[in-house]
């Protein structure tokens, strides 16, 4: 099946820095890219869909501002917590459609646990 | 609004034996998209099983079977003969139509425990 990567896997920040993580398709070209968040134990929730080349649209809850998010190319998404914050402490995890596909099956990323002090 | 339940916070099956996971939702959208995945510790999530709202037949995909119910709004997940190996969480899905066609909204979540 396609695959999709994260990078990184894990990170620790201090509190106040902000953290880049990637969402690449490594074998198709994905227009549309979600990203999702975690706590422990409970479930996934959408935070927003990166668009290729326009803004994206953020879920209702969801600050712009703090969880930045940027659709450079037609493999790649990036999402920037800006100015962590404990509470930021959580399982990201990205997903994207393969187009090429009749069927709608998601595939996702392995996902990024960052954990901030 | 489109909504997920999963009323079983956890699931315990022998080995080799059948268990059932079910999942309700609802939407009044006619065209809609049941999914299932399954979560390891790992966190990665695993596609298992997709039911399109018109297709007549059951999914099954291996020892996956979705055993879709359209009138009573269940798409429950039934895993054949387990293994130690589906012990994790499994998580229902519905592809989200008015906010976007690939948006999926998930159900809590079932953890299985699968005992030797």
């Amino acid at each position: 099946g396609a695959v999709v990567s994260q990078h990184p896997s894990w990170v620790i920040c201090k509190s106040g820095t902000s953290v880049k993580i990637e969402c690449r398709s490594l074998d198709f070209q994905a227009t549309t890219m979600f990203w999702y968040r975690q706590f422990p134990k409970q479930s996934l929730m959408l935070m927003a869909t990166s668009n290729e080349g326009s803004k994206a649209t953020y879920e209702q809850g969801v600050e712009k501002d703090k969880f930045l998010i940027n659709h450079a190319s037609l493999t790649l998404s990036t999402l920037t917590v800006t100015s962590a914050h404990p509470e930021d402490s959580s399982f990201y995890i990205c997903s994207a459609p393969d187009p090429s596909r009749a069927a709608d099956e998601q595939f996702f990323g392995p996902g990024t646990r960052l954990t901030v002090l | 609004a489109q909504k997920i339940t999963q009323t079983q916070p956890g699931m315990f099956v022998q080995e080799k034996e059948a268990v059932t996971l079910d999942c309700t939702y609802d939407t009044s959208d006619q065209s809609y998209g049941l999914f299932w995945y399954k979560q390891p510790s790992s966190g990665e999530m695993i596609f298992l099983i997709y039911q399109g709202s018109y297709d007549e037949q059951n999914a099954t995909e291996g020892r996956y079977s979705l055993n879709f119910q359209k009138a009573r709004k269940s798409a429950n997940l039934v895993i054949s003969a387990s293994q130690l190996g589906d012990s994790a969480m499994y998580f229902c899905a519905m592809r989200d139509p008015p906010r976007g066609y690939n948006k999926l909204i998930f159900g809590a979540g079932t953890r299985l425990a699968v005992h030797p």
